[in-house]
């Protein structure tokens, strides 16, 4: 069974801090992928991976940079946060078709 | 840009009917199509998914049916339970790549006891 973890369940940071969100999987996955997910937005693709230090940007990027130095691992990082970054954040794997996601990252941004 | 069109985006059902949710994209190359539940306070989880070779697939209650034509693929549920209260996402693959998927804005079933 496939595993994707994120560090925290829950985080509070203040505007300006930089926010680094954490995902690892464990089944080789060669794909990785950060959406955000808002009520009424459904699931929107900040950033995605398609191999080690390889990174595309997604339908909104802006304010959020990402890391892959490691096949397993894959970083998202608000380089500066601001309120409107507040949100869930689900990271996903997969190797072909069908994701496996994370159990998200609840950020609020005070 | 690409994008995926999802409708209702919420349904109340009475246990034991039916729901059905339908899903429109734009991108003719787009040749994968996932459906996944999202239960409260839970991950997304695959629960079914269909090729573009392919015009129905079933899974005990659910099935899913796509027109390649139309652009059109729709998630059918029958003798609905008060477990499948939940977030249904649908979404397409973009281009021929099957990796990079496009989200529809979700569905809040509830089936009512």
């Amino acid at each position: 069974d496939v595993k994707v973890t994120q560090s925290s369940r829950y985080l509070v940071k203040r505007t300006g801090e930089k926010v680094f969100l954490e995902c690892v999987q464990d089944m080789d996955h060669e794909n990785m992928f950060w959406y955000r997910q808002d009520p009424g937005l459904g699931l929107r693709l900040i950033y995605f991976s398609y191999d080690v230090k390889m990174k595309e940007k997604g339908d909104i990027p802006e304010g959020y940079s990402v890391s892959r130095e490691k096949k397993e691992r894959f970083s998202l990082i608000l380089e500066s946060a601001s309120t409107n970054q507040t949100s869930m954040y689900l990271c996903a794997s997969s190797s072909w078709g069908g994701y496996t996601f994370g159990s998200g990252t609840r950020l609020t941004v005070v | 840009g690409e994008n995926v069109e999802q409708h209702p985006s919420t349904l109340s059902v009475q246990e034991g009917d039916s729901a059905v949710i339908k899903c429109t994209y734009s991108d003719s190359a787009s040749n994968y199509f996932p459906w996944y539940k999202q239960e409260l306070g839970k991950r997304p989880q695959l629960i079914i998914d269909i090729r573009s070779n392919v015009g129905e697939k079933k899974d005990q209650r659910i099935a899913v049916t796509l027109n390649k034509t139309a652009k059109h693929f729709s998630l059918h549920i029958t003798e609905t339970q008060p477990e499948d209260s939940a977030v249904y996402f649908c979404a397409a693959s973009m281009g021929d790549s099957s990796y990079k998927l496009i989200f529809g804005s979700g569905t809040r079933l509830l089936v009512r006891p």
